[in-house]
C-alpha cells in the first residue's frame, strides 16, 4: 500500500513564499504529480517529478528526493488567487500497472 | 477540445435507488479512473481501468460496479445508493500508467450526489 502525508492548511501573505511538503511510502516508485485543486472546481496538473532534484516552472517549483521520500512544492510571489487546495499525487505499482494515489490536500489561504 | 466530460453534474437520489454515472473522454487515453472526494479525505479511488474492457479495485469499491466496454467510455454504478455514498465523484483519465510516462491524469468537472 501507499502511505502519502501532507500539511492540512497553511496561511501564507500576498507576495510571501511558501513550501507545502509531502512525504510517502511507496512500492514500485514511479513518478510524484502536484495538482491544484479550486474550490469547487476539478483538479488540474502543475507538476511532476520522477528523478531527484527540483523541476521549476515560473512560479512554481517542485524537488523531490525519492531517499527520503519527500516532496514539495515552492510557490513564489504568491497571488490571492493561489487560495487552493495542493494535492500531492505518488505514482506506485499496483498488480502490473502503476496508479497514482493522492494524499489529503493541503488547503492554502493567501490573505493580503 | 472537450477532454473528460462527466454527466450529470448533480444529482440527488434516495436510499435504494441506483443510478449510472457516465464519464466520457476525447484524448485516447488507456487509463480511466472514478474517484471520490469527502471533505478532509482527499482523492480516494473507487475504480479503474487500463483499457477497454477491463476494470479493477481501487481503494474503496464496496458499493460500485464499473464498466468500460468502450475506450472513451467509464461508467460508475450505485445498485443501491446509500447516504454514506453522498459524495463529490470525479473522473479521470491519463495516457498510460508507467515507464517514467509524465503525463498526468485529466479530471472531469465532478458530479455532485446526495442520498437521503
Amino acid at each position: 500500500g501507499q502511505n502519502i502525508d501532507q500539511p492540512t492548511e497553511m496561511t501564507a501573505t500576498e507576495g510571501a513564499i511558501v513550501q507545502i511538503n509531502c512525504t510517502y511510502q511507496t512500492s514500485g516508485f514511479n513518478g510524484l504529480f502536484w495538482y491544484q485543486q479550486h474550490a469547487g472546481e476539478a483538479p488540474t496538473f502543475l507538476s511532476y517529478n520522477v528523478l531527484d532534484g527540483l523541476e521549476e516552472k515560473g512560479r512554481f517549483s517542485s524537488f523531490l528526493s525519492r531517499s527520503k521520500g519527500y516532496s514539495y512544492l515552492l510557490l513564489k510571489e504568491l497571488q490571492m488567487k493561489d487560495s487552493a487546495s495542493y494535492l500531492c499525487a505518488v505514482r506506485g505499482s499496483s498488480g502490473g500497472s502503476y496508479i497514482p494515489t493522492f494524499g489529503r490536500g493541503t488547503s492554502l489561504i493567501v490573505h493580503p | 477540445n472537450a477532454g473528460v466530460t462527466q454527466t450529470p453534474k448533480f444529482r440527488v437520489l434516495k436510499t435504494g435507488q441506483s443510478m449510472t454515472l457516465l464519464c466520457a473522454q476525447d484524448m485516447n487515453h488507456e487509463y480511466m479512473y472514478w474517484y471520490r472526494q469527502d471533505p478532509g479525505m482527499g482523492l480516494r479511488l473507487i475504480h479503474y481501468s487500463v483499457g477497454e474492457g477491463t476494470t479493477a479495485k481501487g481503494e474503496v469499491p464496496d458499493g460500485y460496479n464499473v464498466s468500460r466496454l468502450k475506450k472513451q467510455n467509464f461508467l460508475l454504478g450505485l445498485e443501491s445508493a446509500a447516504p454514506s455514498q453522498t459524495s463529490v465523484y470525479f473522473c479521470a483519465s491519463s495516457y498510460d500508467g508507467g515507464g517514467l510516462s509524465n503525463q498526468p491524469q485529466h479530471f472531469g468537472d465532478g458530479t455532485r450526489l446526495s442520498i437521503l
